[in-house]
């Protein structure tokens, strides 16, 4: 168990609907971030927050946005969903912003986003 | 921009034996990190180990080992004495300055008994 845990594990919904991927940090930890995992694309990073800013933008479509609330937290929207946009989505946190240091991230289970 | 190259998609290897996975990387950074993850059917990404760009020795963790060649930016990884629990999906990762992590397509190891 790496800390990070992620709501729902599993979401089934339709094309053209929206949904949010919610995501708890290790305690502590100030810095999240969202991959998505998909059978195209493979792993990639989509968009980083550090203690409530936003800090790096990935391969994030337009029609995504996150936020990190003042607990830490962070919510991933998707909205006007398509069939490609099924795929597993993760959210990892670590302590610092990232720097030079070793700056472990911790992966929490992931949600299975499946657009029917 | 970073780039991550996995050139195995699929790879077996007898339980015992020992098997490499290779990675080569792109970049113009001279300080990042390098790593590889374990994706088994589970999907949990768990950290098998990691490399820092400015050592030279190269990482160690229990059967894992790396063969990390900075000036040809290549990083493999040796699993040595092969169990059945270490078949899974294999990912390299590189994190630079911006700290996210560039993964590759990745390397599905396969464990005969």
């Amino acid at each position: 168990d790496s800390g990070v845990t992620q709501t729902p594990k599993h979401l089934i919904t339709a094309t053209g609907q929206r949904v949010t991927l919610r995501c708890s940090p290790r305690s502590g930890d100030l810095s999240v971030y969202w991959y998505q995992q998909s059978l195209d694309q493979g792993l990639q990073f989509l968009i980083q927050y550090y203690n409530g800013e936003e800090r790096a933008k990935g391969n994030i479509l337009e029609r995504f946005s996150a936020q990190q609330f003042p607990d830490l937290h962070s919510e991933l929207n998707l909205s006007s969903l398509e069939l490609g946009d099924s795929a597993l989505y993760f959210c990892a946190s670590s302590a610092l912003l990232s720097g030079n240091s070793y700056n472990e991230q911790f992966f929490g289970p992931g949600t299975r986003l499946t657009v029917l | 921009a970073q780039t991550v190259t996995q050139s195995q998609p699929e790879m077996s290897v007898q339980e015992a034996e020992t098997v490499t996975l290779s990675c080569t990387y792109d970049t113009s950074e001279s300080d990042y990190y390098l790593f590889w993850y374990k994706q088994p059917p589970s999907r949990q990404m768990i950290l098998v180990i990691r490399q820092e760009a400015y050592k030279q020795q190269n990482a160690t963790e229990n059967r894992f080992s790396v063969n990390f060649q900075k000036a040809a930016k290549s990083f493999s990884l040796k699993i040595s004495d092969s169990q059945l629990g270490d078949a899974a999906m294999y990912f390299c990762a590189y994190r630079g300055s911006q700290g996210n992590l560039i993964f590759g397509k990745g390397t599905k190891l396969s464990v005969k008994p």
